[in-house]
């Protein structure tokens, strides 16, 4: 699978939206881009995932750039319930689905 | 539905005890997953079941033995606990290729 790059941390106004950025320069044609996220002291949850299509759910909204070299998570109106550490994985989905965490970005958001 | 569900949610062992971790899930999904999780750092794959029958190693295996008792269940067993292995347990059910739905995790600690 290939590597993600995510800032450590970003802030971000209650009631902004908030974007998230990952780069993984070196994702093959069969990989997806998959989001999660962990609140503190959670087990994490599952966001959203896309091929080369931007994608939005009731969660949140994943822009891919047309090289897929890289993409964006944006949370439209940020709560502080949504302060948490995002992951950005890239997978084919393959072995047996078997997923590789980072480290992620720690999201705050302010009030 | 009661999604992923982990028992014990604490335990305390000293070095050399046994213990299982027990996980449940009742979303009818076939693939299961262990993950420990230590402060600052992303999950780490210890061990994986793609269907009832079947189990793999993931990354960090050493310790550890598994049993899908069933579809729904998934046990991860410590036989003889160390220190290093004084971590958050997750576990973690697929409902597609790389949708993953977690347990609320288990803290163990040993001392």
């Amino acid at each position: 699978d290939a590597k993600t790059t995510q800032p450590t941390s970003m802030d971000c106004a209650e009631g902004r939206a908030a974007n998230l950025p990952c780069n993984h320069s070196t994702i093959s044609g069969n990989e997806y881009v998959y989001w999660y996220r962990q609140i503190h002291s959670q087990g994490p949850q599952y966001i959203i995932h896309g091929l080369k299509n931007n994608e939005t759910n009731e969660m949140a909204s994943l822009i891919i750039t047309e090289d897929r070299k890289s993409s964006t998570l944006i949370l439209p109106h940020a709560t502080l319930r949504d302060t948490a550490v995002y992951y950005c994985i890239v997978s084919d989905g393959g072995s047996n689905y078997k997923l590789t965490f980072g480290k992620g970005t720690l999201l705050t958001v302010n009030p | 539905n009661a999604g992923v569900t982990q028992t014990p949610k604490f335990q305390v062992l000293k070095t050399g005890q046994s213990m299982t971790l027990q996980c449940a899930q009742d979303m009818n999904h076939n693939s299961m997953y262990w993950y420990r999780q230590d402060p600052g750092m992303g999950l780490r794959l210890i061990y994986y079941s793609a269907s009832e029958g079947t189990t793999d190693k993931g990354e960090v295996p050493n310790g550890y033995n598994v049993s899908r008792l069933n579809k729904r269940e998934f046990s991860l067993r410590l036989e003889s606990a160390a220190p290093s292995q004084t971590s958050v347990y997750f576990c973690a059910s697929n409902r597609a290729p790389g949708e993953q739905y977690f347990g609320p995790g288990t803290r163990l600690t040993v001392t």
